[in-house]
């Protein structure tokens, strides 16, 4: 158990479009998720925290206008980089805890951004 | 602000050599510390959560421990599949459910 897809795994776009990537738990409700940044070889970083039906909470130094999210259902969560800029290709990764569950986040298996 | 550290960077072992991962953690309250395995262009998959000093943990080849100051993981005979990046993270008694996450280790194990 505890499954957390993401979608798509991968995507190229042009600077100046938005894409938007999907978060789902596939087993369990998730009333909070997370979504994370990562650079190579490096760490970790968390850009927000979404809780169902509500606004997310966002990371100092994240634009939340430039990184949309909307978090509609308790197993649905989404990314949106509007407006994308090569400076925000990265590995977009999100995670997940179980609704009543312990601490522990699941994580997706990522999603490679790329903008040209 | 709470810091992880993780020592070392990278770390080579031959198969059946033992060896331990050392996290040391920097925080004003510890409401819990977790060990994740992460493997080349994809997510963390979580191992361990440890609460208190003096907790452990094991699953496998893999063992993790706690102290009020540091975790270590340690890894008993490692065969090549272990090889994967190891990552600590420690979330604080007060900011919710966030992770600070450490830089990791990135273990090889060869045979």
């Amino acid at each position: 158990g505890a499954v957390v897809s993401q979608h798509p795994s991968w995507v190229i776009c042009k600077s100046g479009t938005s894409v938007k990537i999907e978060c789902r738990s596939l087993d369990f409700q998730a009333t909070t998720m997370f979504w994370y940044r990562q650079f190579p070889k490096q760490s970790l970083m968390l850009m927000a925290t979404s809780n169902e039906g509500s606004k997310a909470t966002y990371e100092q130094g994240v634009e939340k206008d430039k990184f949309l999210i909307n978090h509609a259902s308790l197993t649905l969560s989404t990314l949106t980089v509007t407006s994308a800029h090569p400076e925000d290709s990265s590995f977009y990764i999100c995670s997940a805890r179980r609704t009543g569950g312990g601490d522990e986040q699941y994580f997706g298996p990522g999603t490679r951004l790329t903008v040209t | 602000e709470d810091q992880v550290t993780q020592s070392p960077e990278a770390l080579r072992l031959q198969e059946g050599e033992s060896s331990s991962l050392n996290c040391s953690y920097t925080v004003s309250g510890l409401r819990g510390l977790f060990w994740y395995r992460q493997d080349p262009g994809k997510g963390p998959e979580f191992l361990f959560t440890l609460y208190s000093a003096g907790e452990e943990k094991e699953k496998e080849r893999l063992k993790a421990t706690l102290t009020k100051k540091e975790s270590f993981l340690h890894i008993t005979a490692p065969k090549p599949e272990d090889s994967a990046t190891y990552l600590c993270a420690v979330q604080n008694t007060g900011t919710a459910s966030k992770l600070t996450f450490g830089t990791g280790t990135r273990l090889q194990v060869t045979l």
